[in-house]
């Protein structure tokens, strides 16, 4: 069975420092992994993807991901924060070896950026 | 380009009624899913399809039907509302492994 793990329900970062925020995943096979993000009343966007080559990803809005196999982990990262930031983001994992191409998310990190 | 709309984006529902969340995708993908999402929580798979006529359950499929008998459509039925069923329902869509999903905007339902 697949599963994700983000093991922070909150991250705080002041504007335009570094912001990190963390997950880790569990797959049979070869990981297919994915970063969405969420604004208030609206539905999941996505920011970036790891499927194969290499392991620094870049995405939307200066977002990047760095995939270790090693630790099975795939943080998002951006160099400086903006308040515009702040919203709830999920990792999701899609194991290659799953019938029925499903996704399985993580519980999701809210991202809270102080001017 | 509309991409995933869902409709209503609101609803109230007294125990025990009935109602279809309609979720309509002009992107044709093949894939289609809903999930519930429930105050600080993640994302559960409720029900998933693969192409027109092709139906499966997810995580938590109890509660709810679907069909899908068009490649654009994919409602999500609630037969006999109850109290757990009070969440935010996501549409989302894909064209296959690698590709990212694309989710509506939600429906909040309340049962009361």
């Amino acid at each position: 069975a697949q599963s994700v793990a983000q093991p922070e329900d909150q991250v705080n970062v002041a504007e335009g420092n570094p912001l990190t925020v963390k997950c880790t995943y569990s797959v049979s096979g070869n990981p297919y992994l994915f970063w969405y993000v969420q604004y208030p009343n609206r539905g999941l966007q996505f920011l970036l993807k790891y499927i194969t080559g290499d392991n620094l990803v870049k995405g939307s809005y200066g977002f990047e991901a760095e995939f270790n196999k090693s630790q099975t982990s795939f943080h998002l990262k951006k160099p400086s924060a903006l308040v515009s930031d702040s919203a709830l983001y999920f990792c999701a994992v899609r194991d290659l070896g799953n019938a029925g191409n499903m996704l399985t998310f993580g519980g999701g990190t809210r991202l809270m950026v102080k001017p | 380009n509309a991409g995933v709309t869902q409709t209503p984006k609101f609803r109230i529902l007294k125990i025990g009624q009935s109602m279809t969340l309609q979720c309509t995708q002009d992107m044709n993908h093949n894939y289609m899913y809903w999930y519930r999402q429930d105050p600080g929580m993640g994302l559960k798979l409720i029900y998933y399809s693969v192409g027109a006529g092709i139906t499966d359950k997810g995580e938590v499929p109890n509660g709810y039907n679907v069909s899908r008998s068009t490649t654009e459509d994919f409602p999500l039925r609630l037969e006999l509302a109850a109290p757990s069923q009070t969440s935010v329902y996501f549409c989302a869509s894909d064209g296959g492994h690698v590709s990212p999903l694309h989710f509506g905007n939600g429906t909040r339902l309340t049962v009361t």
